[in-house]
């Protein structure tokens, strides 16, 4: 039960496109297109913000899109806004009714 | 709309025990599988335990094994993690979490994310 590996942070502007990749392995991303992006404000409950990899639960702005090419999932906002910024979790499910976080992802926009 | 109220949390001395509990309300709590979810300080998330909607399956993380156990009752519409042996390296905040899913004839399904979550109780492990 490794934790899935995201960069600790990263930046952007208004309006602009950013990336957040969150990296398994076989046994987990690879294996299930079971990957789930949570959106996390300070002092906040975590929100869920993509699910089964690329789905938008209602109520979630079009901005946020999720995708997976191997062992690797991906969470991409465009059009960034400042009610963006926070901490961005990716997690997989595992199998054997298991499943692991990514480390997190602190969204900054500039 | 669903909403889940954790309670029980606190400070607790180092190989005591906690029980929390998960209130839920707003929706048919018996078809949904149940997790918690936990956030030590200024860390990330991290999976603990789920149980099915029924009760009769419960998995948990490598490092809760034999020590939580998760239960709910369903009549009640609440869940529960019983915490044993309780380590300083187990202070957080504990979320509980619904999976998000569906129920037809055959059963009750989960898609393995989290739709709902508690506002979270925090536990302090400490002498």
């Amino acid at each position: 039960q490794s934790a899935l590996t995201q960069p600790a942070s990263v930046s952007g502007s208004p309006g602009q496109s950013i990336t957040i990749s969150c990296a398994g392995t076989s046994s987990d991303i690879g294996s299930y297109n079971l990957v789930s992006w949570y959106q996390q404000l300070p002092d906040k409950a975590p929100k869920l913000m993509i699910y089964e990899g690329s789905k938008r639960p209602s109520g979630v702005s079009l901005r946020f899109s999720g995708s997976k090419s191997g062992n690797t999932a991906s969470l991409t906002i465009s059009g960034l806004q400042a009610e963006d910024e926070g901490d961005y979790y990716c997690c997989s499910f595992a199998g054997t009714s298991i499943w692991v976080f990514g480390g997190g992802t602190k969204l900054t926009v500039l | 709309q669903a909403q889940l109220v954790e309670s029980g949390g606190g400070v607790v001395q180092p190989g005591r025990s906690l029980r929390l509990s998960c209130e839920a309300s707003g929706f048919i709590f018996g078809n949904y599988h149940m997790h918690w979810v936990r956030q030590a300080p200024g860390k990330g998330l991290e999976w603990v335990a789920v149980i099915w909607h029924d009760g009769l399956n419960k998995y948990y993380g490598n490092s809760m094994k034999g020590r939580f156990t998760i239960s709910r009752d369903n009549s009640k519409n609440t869940l529960f993690l019983q915490m044993n042996s309780l380590r300083v390296e187990d202070t957080a905040v504990y979320f509980c979490a619904r999976e998000e899913g569906y129920c037809n004839a055959g059963g009750c399904y989960g898609s393995a994310a989290f739709d709902s979550w508690g506002q979270g109780t925090p536990v302090t492990v400490s002498s």
